[in-house]
């Protein structure tokens, strides 16, 4: 089954600097790659995600770049602000059903608690 | 508004005494999930249904049941719960096809065994 690791579990920065998490995945049939954002006693919530037909996507602050052929793929955050301080779980999946992979299936890496100091 | 609805909440219960953790969604989707937050180890799927009647094993269902009788319905059934059943469990649903998102998660039920 998918394994997805990410990097690192902790990360603290000051205000204005950038954040990088990086995720690496095990399963080759996975195309959708989501990123999500979990502040302290709240559900996640989906940030920012990628296909893998694409190699990078932005949205203000945020992006998500992937390479696919080394399996790994990375959110950065610029210009950090002390809202942006939260866990971060990157993930991994099979939106269909190609080799076999069971497209049900969200496979979550271990999370990375960001802390932006003022 | 759409969202995925989860009860309790909170739960507190003994080892042994069977439970039901309910989860609803008002989106139509075809899939759901149920996965349990442990410090350390993030989010891992116990169980997932990709439609009515449909379901499936995730990384860790040892000790855990579901059903999907209705689309909008996804339980979590606990039949002898032991306290390493201890976590914050969350259901999440999204729909089905390569053009859609990832799960919309509920707000989660923090579940004690004593």
């Amino acid at each position: 089954g998918e394994n997805v690791e990410q990097h690192p579990s902790t990360l603290s920065v000051q205000e204005g600097d950038s954040a990088v998490i990086k995720c690496t995945y095990s399963d080759s049939a996975s195309n959708y790659f989501p990123w999500y954002k979990q502040e302290l006693g709240k559900r996640p919530q989906l940030i920012i995600d990628i296909r893998s037909n694409v190699g990078e996507k932005k949205d203000q602050r945020i992006a998500v770049t992937l390479n696919k052929t080394a399996k790994h793929f990375s959110l950065h955050i610029t210009e950090t602000q002390p809202e942006d301080s939260a866990v971060y779980f990157c993930a991994a999946s099979a939106t269909s059903n190609a080799g076999g992979t069971s497209y049900g299936k969200l496979t979550f890496g271990q999370g990375t608690i960001l802390t932006v100091h003022p | 508004e759409a969202q995925v609805t989860q009860n309790p909440r909170y739960l507190i219960t003994v080892t042994g005494k069977k439970l039901t953790v309910t989860c609803s969604q008002n989106m139509n989707h075809e899939y759901m999930s149920w996965y349990r937050q442990d410090p350390g180890l993030g989010l891992r799927q116990i169980y997932y249904s990709m439609n009515v009647e449909v379901t499936d094993k995730g990384d860790v269902p040892e000790g855990y049941k579901v059903s999907r009788k209705e689309k909008r319905n996804f339980p979590l059934i606990l039949e002898s719960p032991s306290p390493n059943q201890t976590s914050l469990y969350f259901c999440a649903s999204r729909a089905a096809g390569t053009g859609n998102r990832g799960y919309t998660f509920g707000s989660g039920t923090r579940l004690t065994v004593v």
